[in-house]
């Protein structure tokens, strides 16, 4: 399908790892990314991974992509309460800079 | 540096009145956007803009227009608002130069139609 695809809620307990996934569908997506979206507010870049890569790591944030099955995840070690949001994968479409994101995956971090 | 400005923050309409979002950033992107995110559905494109004078229609353009008179604001207008268009607006842009196409986005206008 045209669609980028996420779970739409994850739970966890304060220090526990997040695994948020991602299936999106443009396999010449030079970019995928990560947004962060707190409550009431704008979306964040959170990370980023080119498309020539496995992996990607960042303090706290691991991103590892599988072209072959066109999925995305975000692994947030050690989540804090802060952490709590709605995550958002996106992919470049092609030929411009147009982002298709996916539906979001809300995070709730308990203390 | 304020990055990217929406106003009005929060608005209610009635059913055919019209209104217009205005964004503006300090930037000096070339490209901007709008979207509009409903639950469950994520962030779609409705209007978006390369440059000064020019825009093009997204995903989900109809009912609105846009206009891009100057490179700093990309205005969005609803001619005759539906409670369809409840929703929230978010404007965003970018760099062509950028060497990972950061989108940057303000912080939202909350629109209600009644």
């Amino acid at each position: 399908g045209e669609d980028v695809e996420q779970s739409l809620f994850l739970s966890v307990r304060e220090g526990d790892s997040s695994v948020i996934n991602c299936t999106y569908t443009d396999s010449s997506s030079t970019y995928l990314y990560w947004y962060k979206q707190e409550p009431g507010a704008g979306l964040q870049l959170l990370t980023y991974i080119f498309s020539n890569m496995d992996m990607k790591q960042d303090q706290r944030l691991t991103v590892l992509l599988n072209k072959k099955d066109k999925h995305l995840s975000l692994r947030i070690a050690d989540t804090q309460t802060g952490d709590s949001a709605i995550y958002f994968c996106a992919e470049v479409r092609s030929g411009f800079q147009k982002l298709v994101f996916g539906t979001g995956t809300r995070l709730l971090v308990s203390p | 540096n304020a990055g990217v400005t929406q106003t009005p923050k929060f608005r209610v309409l009635k059913t055919g009145q019209s209104m217009t979002l205005l964004c503006a950033q300090d930037m000096n992107h070339e490209y901007m956007y709008w979207y509009r995110q409903d639950p469950g559905m994520g962030l779609r494109l409705i209007h978006y803009s390369v440059g000064e004078g020019t825009t093009a229609k997204g995903e989900v353009p109809d009912g609105y227009n846009v206009s891009r008179l100057k490179k700093q604001n990309f205005l969005l207008g609803l001619e005759s608002a539906a409670p369809s268009q409840t929703s929230v607006y978010f404007c965003a842009s970018s760099s062509p130069t950028s060497a990972h196409n950061e989108q940057f986005f303000g912080p939202g206008t909350r629109l209600t139609v009644l």
